[in-house]
């Protein structure tokens, strides 16, 4: 079963806008971690915020935000003000605690390219 | 520069051949990850160790075998490769803790011909 469904391949924004790239999930674990990470064209990995299944609050990073449903298992990332340098893959991904004696995996959505427009 | 290195960052070669990658962080940090991302830039985790322990061996072929000498270094030998094989390879780290947020390698493009 898909444990993070990305559903968007593409999305473009507009300069100085703000964009919602979407992220469901499912998982039974009570404790989970998500996570958003970027990957431009020049291809390494970028940690871009995180949100632990018992945070109280959205995370927010600079112009990145995490919008955390826990009903609806979603966790969007909102950016806000985009950037010319914003143009890249992002990804969802989830850790799930407990895995292999405690010790976690990642495991990663399909990724969603977002260009951004001057 | 406190990071996550990988060795080499591009590597052509013949099928059938043995190769290997390299992987260091100077992180400090206990686990560390290998991880496959295929031409649809689909990322999937393949070995973890922590503290040179195997923990995580998702099913990888067997001619995929990873090395850990220490805690700060985790290398990936690969036998006989195929054509399938091509790919980039991301090694990965993260400290023991709740968030266990994971620190990315730039990355190894493999191209099996």
């Amino acid at each position: 079963a898909q444990k993070i469904t990305q559903t968007q391949p593409g999305m473009f924004v507009q300069e100085k806008e703000a964009v919602t790239l979407d992220c469901t999930y499912d998982t039974s674990d009570p404790s989970y971690g998500l996570f958003w990470y970027k990957q431009p064209s020049s291809g390494e990995m970028i940690f871009l915020i995180y949100q632990g299944s018992y945070d109280q609050q959205n995370a927010t990073e600079g112009r990145y935000s995490l919008n955390f449903q826990k009903a609806r298992k979603s966790a969007n990332l909102v950016i806000s003000a985009s950037q010319l340098g914003d143009s890249a893959m992002y990804f969802c991904a989830m850790r799930e605690a407990g895995f292999s004696g405690g010790y976690n995996k990642l495991i990663f959505g399909a990724g969603t390219r977002l260009a951004v427009h001057p | 520069d406190t990071a996550v290195s990988q060795t080499p960052k591009y590597l052509v070669t013949q099928m059938g051949n043995d190769k290997s990658i390299k992987c260091e962080q100077n992180l400090g940090h206990d686990t560390m990850y290998w991880y496959k991302q295929d031409s649809k830039k689909f990322l999937k985790i393949m070995f973890s160790y922590n503290n040179k322990e195997l923990i995580i061996n998702e099913t990888v072929p067997n001619r995929f075998s990873p090395k850990s000498p220490d805690k700060a270094h985790l290398n990936l030998h690969i036998n006989s490769l195929e054509l399938g094989d091509s790919a980039v390879y991301f090694c990965a780290s993260s400290p023991t803790s709740t968030r266990n947020e994971q620190f990315f390698g730039p990355g190894t493009r493999l191209t099996v011909l």
